[in-house]
């Protein structure tokens, strides 16, 4: 498996983009880059994956490095519900397990 | 939106009984579930895999006799903690994968919203 690191936590300003880096310099090439959240006592959310084109859509962009070392997740304009640890994970090809590591505590302040 | 419903969402039993806990998938067929635990300030730890119509695939160090994962058809798969002990409490996540694309690796899972489990 290929393995991610994040920063612990972060903080953010209610109204400003929140960018969160992730780290995953063994990905293989046909392994996709996904980021989930998970809001306390509550399920992870799916946000975003992508292989390797930058991907949009209404909730967040997804940015990866040309050698897909490594991806950023733009949150364009954070709100206090945004407030959650965020995952970054790579995904196992073939099987579709899920690996979660610690995640980013996100803490988007007024 | 693809929505996964996990009941119930908080159970409370004495020492030695069995829960059982449903996963739905509301508005796809899930060929694949995922079965997951957390403690308290700890991340999501896989347990196990079940596909429609076959056995469920555990990870090292789950007890496959203790926690049963029948997933009986493509929007049902529920997982019952057998003779549940206070080490048991925790907190239950399923998730599900649906059919459609050109890969598994391509299909986000969706995830319920857990069941808080304690053990008295």
């Amino acid at each position: 498996d290929a393995k991610t690191t994040q920063p612990t936590s972060m903080d953010c300003a209610e109204g400003r983009a929140a960018n969160l880096p992730c780290n995953h310099s063994t990905i293989s090439g046909n392994e996709y880059v996904y980021w989930y959240r998970q809001i306390h006592s509550q399920g992870p959310q799916y946000i975003i994956h992508g292989l390797k084109n930058n991907e949009t859509n209404e909730m967040a962009s997804l940015i990866i490095t040309e050698d897909r070392k490594s991806s950023t997740l733009i949150l364009p304009h954070a709100t206090l519900r945004d407030t959650a640890v965020y995952y970054c994970i790579v995904r196992v090809g073939g099987y579709g397990k899920l690996t979660f590591g610690q995640g980013t505590i996100l803490t988007v302040h007024p | 939106g693809a929505v996964v419903s996990q009941h119930p969402s908080r159970v409370i039993c004495k020492s030695g009984t069995s829960v059982k806990i449903e996963c739905r998938s509301l508005d796809f067929q899930a060929t694949t579930m995922f079965w997951y635990r957390q403690f308290p300030k700890q991340s999501l730890m896989l347990m196990a895999t079940s596909n429609e119509g076959s056995k469920a695939t555990y990870e090292q160090g789950v007890e496959k006799d203790k926690f049963l994962i029948n997933h009986a058809s493509l929007t049902l798969s529920t997982l019952t903690v057998t003779s549940a002990h206070p080490e048991d409490s925790s907190f239950y996540i399923c998730s599900a994968t649906g059919t459609g694309g050109t890969s598994i690796s391509n299909q986000p899972q969706h995830f319920g919203d857990g069941t808080r489990l304690s053990i008295l």
